[in-house]
C-alpha cells in the first residue's frame, strides 16, 4: 500500500540529546513536510522540501534540522537547540505540480524528559 | 501567504448537516482553497479542495464564494465520527520564485457532532 510512514510513534528523550525522526514516504512525491503541533493547537511549519537535495525553514525552524538526500526520506533532528521540544509532530508529502492534496503521517509524539 | 480565519468551535446535531465557514479576504488567484480534518491525534485527513468552482465529494461539498474571499465545507449528514477539528488552509500550486509551495494551517474549528 503507498503511504507515508513515521516512526516512532511514541519517543522519550532526555533534555540535551538530539533526536531524529524518522519520515518514509513511497508515493513518487517531490515535495515533503515537517510540522510541530502543541496541544490545542494548529499546525506550525518546520521545515519543507521541494525536492532532494533542496529544503527551506518554515516559520519554526530554530534548533531544528532536516536532510533530503532521498526522494522518499526526510527526517527530522531536533537538536539540544530547541527551547520546547515535547511536541507531536506530523510529515507530510504532496505532488510538485499536481492539483492534488498532501498526504499526511501519523505523527511521533516526542516527550523530552 | 493567504491567511484563513475559522470559528474556534461550532456543535452540529446528529443527521444534520455540518456548515463550517472560512474567511480567506487575501487569497490570490492561484490559491487553492483546501480542507483537512484531524481526529485527536491522528495525522490531518484530506476532504477536499477547490479553487473558484463549487466541489463535491463522496465526503463533503465546497462552496466558494464568486470573489473567493471566503467559504464553506458541508458536511451533510453529520455523524459522531464526523466529531474533529476541521482546518481551511490555502495552498499556492506548483512551485513559484519566492519558494512558498507550502500549507499554512491555521488553528481550525473543533466540530462536535452531538447524538
Amino acid at each position: 500500500d503507498g503511504g507515508i510512514t513515521q516512526s516512532p510513534k511514541y519517543l522519550f528523550r532526555k533534555e540535551g540529546q538530539n533526536v531524529t525522526l524518522s519520515c518514509e514516504q513511497n508515493l513518487n512525491h517531490d515535495a515533503m513536510y515537517w510540522y510541530r503541533q502543541d496541544p490545542g493547537q494548529g499546525l506550525r511549519l518546520i521545515y519543507y522540501s521541494q525536492i532532494v537535495n533542496d529544503f527551506q525553514k518554515g516559520d519554526i525552524a530554530e534548533g531544528y534540522s532536516v536532510s533530503r538526500e532521498k526522494k522518499e526520506s526526510f527526517p527530522l533532528t531536533v537538536t539540544s537547540a530547541q527551547k520546547n521540544p515535547t511536541a507531536f509532530y506530523l510529515c507530510a508529502s504532496s505532488d510538485r505540480n499536481q492539483n492534488t492534496e498532501a498526504f499526511f503521517g501519523q505523527g511521533t509524539r516526542l516527550t523530552v524528559v | 501567504d493567504a491567511k484563513t480565519t475559522q470559528p474556534p468551535s461550532m456543535d452540529c446535531a446528529e443527521g444534520r448537516a455540518a456548515n463550517l465557514p472560512c474567511n480567506h479576504s487575501t487569497i490570490s488567484g492561484n490559491e487553492y482553497v483546501y480542507w483537512y480534518r484531524q481526529i485527536h491525534s491522528q495525522g490531518p485527513q484530506y476532504i477536499i479542495h477547490g479553487l473558484k468552482n463549487n466541489e463535491t465529494n463522496e465526503m463533503a461539498s465546497l462552496i466558494i464564494t464568486e470573489d473567493r474571499k471566503s467559504s464553506t465545507l458541508i458536511l451533510p449528514h453529520a455523524t459522531l465520527r464526523d466529531t474533529a477539528v476541521y482546518y481551511c488552509i490555502v495552498r499556492v500550486v506548483g512551485f513559484t520564485t519566492s519558494g512558498t509551495y507550502k500549507y499554512i494551517f491555521g488553528t481550525g474549528t473543533r466540530l462536535k457532532v452531538l447524538a
